[in-house]
């Protein structure tokens, strides 16, 4: 199985802020990189899906790059509605594997 | 809209079966790719398996030998079956349309196993 692991944990940011997230495939996984954001009691979201396609009625504060196995997701002025869990998931080999999430909270 | 809706039993007994159906509204069930996730209270996501509309599987071998996923085009339906379950599978089961990222979701429900 491909791992994701995702830095930092969790992180503490003020509305404004720019916002980054890591994400670390195992392996090469090429393109083939989401990113879900999940508010408490709620299905995940897709924010962002082939590491950098924004899907559709997402804002554009939000933007994904990488490539490979080094992928970023970015929070360009972080707004109210953004404090959750993020997820990323790589969609190369099954069985499809998710990261352990980065928490993003009010500081 | 495409939506999605999970409806079975919320407590299991260990050793028994799971069983839940993911009901689709709002579009066709044909063409797409269907997949179950689930997520244990507090913990993170995990891919358990899809189907093709047409019956094609793919399965997370972690669960292979005690998960069946079964889809009923007829009623826009797919299903989800973990047999022998235990309390590590108490977990929110989510359905979600896709075969490798998933744009519509359920709202998830919470299986307990427990006696």
């Amino acid at each position: 199985d491909i791992q994701m692991t995702q830095s930092p944990s969790s992180l503490s940011a003020s509305v404004g802020d720019r916002v980054t997230i890591t994400c670390r495939a195992s392996q090469t996984i090429s393109s083939y990189l989401n990113w879900y954001q999940q508010k408490p009691g709620k299905a995940p979201k897709l924010l962002i899906y082939a590491t950098s396609s924004l899907q559709s009625g997402v804002p554009s504060r939000f933007s994904g790059s990488g490539s490979g196995t080094d992928f970023t997701l970015t929070i360009s002025s972080l707004q109210p509605e953004d404090f959750a869990t993020y997820y990323c998931q790589q969609s190369y080999n099954t069985p499809f594997t998710f990261g352990p999430g980065t928490t993003v909270d009010i500081k | 809209q495409v939506q999605l809706q999970e409806s079975g039993p919320g407590l299991v007994k260990p050793s028994e079966t799971l069983s839940l159906t993911c009901t689709v509204s709002g579009g066709s069930i044909s063409n797409f790719y269907w997949t179950w996730i689930r997520q244990p209270p507090g913990k993170g996501l995990e891919w358990i398996g899809y189907i093709y509309y047409s019956g094609s599987t793919n399965y997370n071998p972690s669960l292979k030998s005690r998960v069946t996923i079964s889809v009923e085009t007829s009623k826009n339906q797919f299903s989800l079956k973990v047999t022998s379950v235990t309390a590590a599978d108490t977990a929110v089961y989510y359905c979600a349309r896709g075969g490798g990222s998933y744009s519509y979701w359920g709202q998830g429900t919470l299986v307990t196993v427990s006696s």
